[in-house]
């Protein structure tokens, strides 16, 4: 069983489309994340929800915007896509309350704006 | 920011041998982790050590902490050619958020 899990794994779009990611994990955790890691490879967080709320919204664009329909889910929108957008995007989750900080991500969705 | 930053930036290794990557912070910090991210995949994690701990072992990996010069250290022993990897000791900052440097890109030649 896959613990975090995203679909789809490689999203090809144009330029001007509004394209989502999903993620589900099934671990039990109460935190969810996203990630973006960029051509270079940093990797950055971009938002943190926790139970369902959001806790963490880095500056970003708000053509992205996540949405947690449960806590075991954890989908990012974006509008408009632009070719600045074209990276990996990483699914991550964790279980704070458990205090060792230690989370687990998705294998990527890799995004390609053209 | 205040992120891990390793050292080196790249590093090349015969299989059989050990690997050394470094990691140096500038703030205080309760634990530190090592992730490993393989060519097109996640990131996955490989070991922490808490403040008050020196030296934690893993399988092959080897972590070492020394908090008054803000510093670790992941040895690898005995490298495969699945190891080779980028290496990463993000550091956590405020409510989890993870933030990571540009890791030590590990390759080992068979």
């Amino acid at each position: 069983d896959t613990a975090v899990s995203q679909t789809p794994k490689y999203l090809v779009t144009q330029m001007g489309n509004d394209k989502s990611i999903k993620c589900e994990q099934n671990l039990g955790h109460d935190t969810m994340y996203w990630y973006k890691q960029d051509s270079k490879k940093f990797l950055k967080i971009m938002f943190s929800y926790n139970n369902k709320e959001l806790i963490i919204n880095e500056t970003v664009p708000n053509r992205f915007s996540p949405k947690s329909p449960d806590k075991a889910h954890l989908n990012l929108h974006i509008n408009s896509l632009e070719l600045g957008d074209s990276a990996v995007y990483f699914c991550a989750s964790s279980q704070p309350a458990g205090a060792t900080d230690t989370q687990y991500f998705g294998p990527g969705t890799r995004l390609t704006v053209l | 920011s205040q992120q891990g930053e390793e050292d080196p930036q790249a590093l090349s290794i015969q299989e059989g041998e050990n690997a050394t990557m470094n990691c140096s912070y500038k703030t205080s910090i309760n634990n530190l982790q090592w992730y490993r991210q393989n060519s097109g995949r996640g990131l996955v994690h490989l070991i922490l050590i808490r403040s008050n701990e020196r030296e934690k072992h893993s399988g092959r990996l080897r972590v070492t902490l020394d908090t008054s010069k803000k510093s670790s250290s992941l040895l690898i022993t005995a490298s495969r050619a699945a190891d080779t990897a980028s290496y990463f000791c993000p550091l956590i900052q405020g409510a989890q958020k993870l933030v990571f440097g540009q890791g030590t890109r590990l390759t080992i030649n068979p």
